[in-house]
């Protein structure tokens, strides 16, 4: 079946602490994006990654890193998480490098940082 | 920096009756525009999408609009059912490679 696949679906840490947000999707895409909910403000974006080594920042990006080593998979990481960094977040792929196709979203992690 | 517009934030309609959903971006250069659904628990899911060089696309009950003059694109869902209760997002792409999303409609359908 063709999806994305994110993992923790819940997570709960204290600030400071390390963490890292795995995304995976089988669908051979190009284009993979992170993205965080919040209430009222809608999807904000991270970063993005148009191909394997070539990442750029979203809209949002202080406080997190990325990395897209292999095509099929783009980890988020907050090295020092803080509690402003408790939200909703959804990986999502699309086959295109630009990003102007369907985007296929993750089921989405919830995290809290005490 | 560049942003997008969306109304209303929420909106209550009479299953059978229309809803409309409207958007304005500030990037003259965006030429992407996608519509998603979002359930309860779950990812955003697409449900129609238009591009700069196409005014108005339908889908069965659901059409999209596009005026690139005025930079705005609207939802149009006709004969609604319960199962359109969800929130709804547009978005557009920007000339920068960056998607920016509106910042939602929670549409409720009355029985």
């Amino acid at each position: 079946e063709a999806q994305v696949t994110q993992n923790p679906r819940y997570l709960i840490t204290v600030t400071g602490k390390k963490l890292t947000v795995t995304c995976s999707q089988n669908m051979n895409h190009e284009y993979m994006s992170w993205y965080r909910q919040d209430p009222g403000l809608g999807l904000r974006q991270i970063y993005y990654s148009m191909n394997v080594e070539v990442t750029d920042k979203g809209d949002v990006p202080e406080g997190y890193k990325v990395s897209r080593k292999e095509k099929r998979n783009f980890p988020l990481i907050l090295e020092s998480p803080s509690p402003n960094q408790t939200s909703l977040y959804f990986c999502a792929s699309s086959p295109g490098g630009g990003g102007t196709d369907t985007q296929y979203f993750g089921p989405g992690t919830r995290l809290t940082v005490l | 920096g560049e942003n997008v517009e969306q109304h209303p934030s929420t909106l209550s309609v009479q299953e059978g009756d229309s809803a409309v959903i409207k958007c304005t971006y500030s990037d003259s250069a965006s030429n992407y525009f996608p519509w998603y659904k979002q359930e309860l628990g779950k990812g955003p899911q697409l449900i129609i999408d238009i591009r700069s060089n196409v005014g108005e696309k339908k889908d069965q009950r659901i059409a999209v609009t596009l005026n690139k003059t005025a930079k705005h694109f609207s939802l149009h869902i006709t004969e609604t059912q319960p199962e359109d209760s969800a929130v709804y997002f547009c978005a557009a792409y920007s000339s920068a490679s960056k998607i920016i999303f509106g910042s939602g409609t929670r549409l409720s359908i009355r029985p």
